[in-house]
């Protein structure tokens, strides 16, 4: 069965400060894996995804597959990066929408 | 903004009455879901559909039901609400491009409450 954990519900950094989500996963094979924000009012909407390998918002993740982890980061955290993150997983063949998601951490970024 | 849109974003409903959420998209995706959010258990996926008249079930489908009779419209059903529905709904859409899925794109959620 695949899985993410997402170890902190709540994270709260200074303005300025490196901040690391974590995401882990267990999945029987090569997963797609995603990471997700939800901003206060707003609908989710894709952060980034491993495959392209891009930085989003000064965001980069990369895909850690001996330690099946797949871990946000950023080296400098804004007021305007508080949200909700979510980590999602899906399975080659199937259909990113059916992800897995992780229950999410809630990211404060104070002044 | 992908084109999906939610309806009610709001609603109230009795206990063991019916309630019905719609979720209408304009992108011609083929695939549609419904998640529901829930503090401590993140998005759950309900059902979803991999085209018109094909459904299937998610993590969490018991007192759930769902019908796609157009490409455009995704319809949830509560057939007799409980209040461990009350719960954040949200719909998604996405696509397949060759070898890799496309990301999901999310409606702005239906907050329903079951009294």
């Amino acid at each position: 069965a695949q899985r993410v954990t997402q170890p902190e519900k709540l994270l709260s950094v200074f303005k300025g400060a490196p901040v690391e989500l974590k995401c882990n996963y267990s999945y029987s094979g090569s997963p797609e894996l995603f990471w997700y924000v939800q901003y206060s009012r707003q609908r989710l909407q894709l952060l980034l995804r491993h495959i392209s390998r891009e930085s989003i918002k000064g965001f980069t993740a990369d895909l850690n597959k001996g330690e099946t982890s797949f871990h946000l980061k950023k080296p400098f955290a804004q007021e305007e990066d508080s949200a909700m993150y979510y980590c999602a997983l899906s399975g080659p063949g199937t259909n990113a929408g059916k992800s897995t998601f992780g229950d999410g951490t809630t990211l404060t970024v104070k002044p | 903004d992908a084109g999906i849109t939610q309806s009610p974003r709001h609603k109230v409903t009795e206990t063991g009455t019916p309630v019905t959420l719609r979720c209408h998209q304009t992108e011609n995706h083929r695939y549609m879901y419904w998640y529901r959010q829930d503090p401590g258990h993140g998005l759950r996926l309900i059902h979803y559909s991999y085209g018109v008249k094909d459904t299937d079930k998610g993590e969490v489908s018991d007192g759930y039901s769902v019908s796609r009779s157009k490409t455009e419209d995704f319809l949830l059903t509560l057939e007799s609400a409980t209040s461990s529905q009350t719960s954040v709904y949200f719909c998604a859409i996405s696509e397949t491009t060759g070898r890799y899925n496309t990301e999901a794109f999310f409606g702005q959620g239906t907050r329903l409450t079951v009294v």
